[in-house]
């Protein structure tokens, strides 16, 4: 199976700092590559898909880029909404998998 | 609008087996794959099994494979999951989640299964 590794796994930053979250595949995906928002006690919110196109209703601080093997989730100035988890899932194999996540807490 | 509505959680003894069900609606439910995501207490979102718009092509992660089967009834517009010789690490909210293409673009709610003696 594909694994993702995604870095930090976990980040302190302010209202207003940009954020980048970076996510690699164990081998290509091409742009198979989605992001979703995860806050506690919710379901997970679909983000980013195909790499670096933004799901309909998302703000456009978010960014996504990269392809093959590497990605970054970019928010380019975090706003209090924000603080949540973030996963990167592969959906380029049959088998579908996530990275660990990336908790973005308040510095 | 697109809901999904997961129910039959609960707690479970090791080894004993229990069926999930997903309630779609909103949105012609046998024109789209399907899919579970699992999340254990404190962990991260894990993948667990895709079934196709047509019930023709179904995958599993390999942690539940060989114990778990994905299925669908179009005519009910209901996903479920049948969960075998479940095991104490199998205890997590379960999602169901709708396949947009390369993407699970709707997730319902989730469903808490406990697995414990």
């Amino acid at each position: 199976d594909i694994q993702m590794t995604q870095s930090p796994s976990s980040l302190s930053a302010s209202v207003g700092d940009r954020v980048t979250i970076t996510c690699r595949a164990s081998q290509t995906i091409n742009s198979y590559l989605n992001w979703y928002q995860q806050k506690p006690g919710k379901a997970p919110r679909f983000l980013i898909y195909a790499a670096s196109s933004l799901q309909s209703g998302v703000p456009s601080r978010f960014n996504g880029s990269g392809s093959g093997t590497d990605f970054t989730l970019t928010i380019s100035s975090l706003q209090p909404e924000d603080f949540a988890t973030y996963y990167c899932q592969q959906s380029y194999s049959n088998v579908w998998t996530f990275g660990q996540g990336t908790k973005v807490e308040m510095k | 609008q697109v809901h999904l509505v997961e129910s039959g959680g609960g707690v479970v003894q090791p080894g004993r087996s229990l069926r999930l069900s997903c309630a779609a609606s909103g949105f012609t439910f046998s024109t789209f794959s399907m899919h579970w995501v699992r999340q254990a207490p404190g962990k991260g979102l894990e993948w667990v099994a895709v079934m196709s718009d047509d019930g023709t092509q179904r995958y599993y992660a390999d942690s539940v494979k060989g114990r778990f089967t994905i299925s669908r009834d179009n005519s009910k517009n209901t996903l479920y999951l049948q969960m075998n010789s479940l095991r104490v690490q199998d205890t997590a909210v379960y999602y169901c989640a709708r396949g947009g293409g390369a993407t699970l673009d709707y997730w319902g709610q989730g469903t808490l299964l406990t697995v414990s003696s």
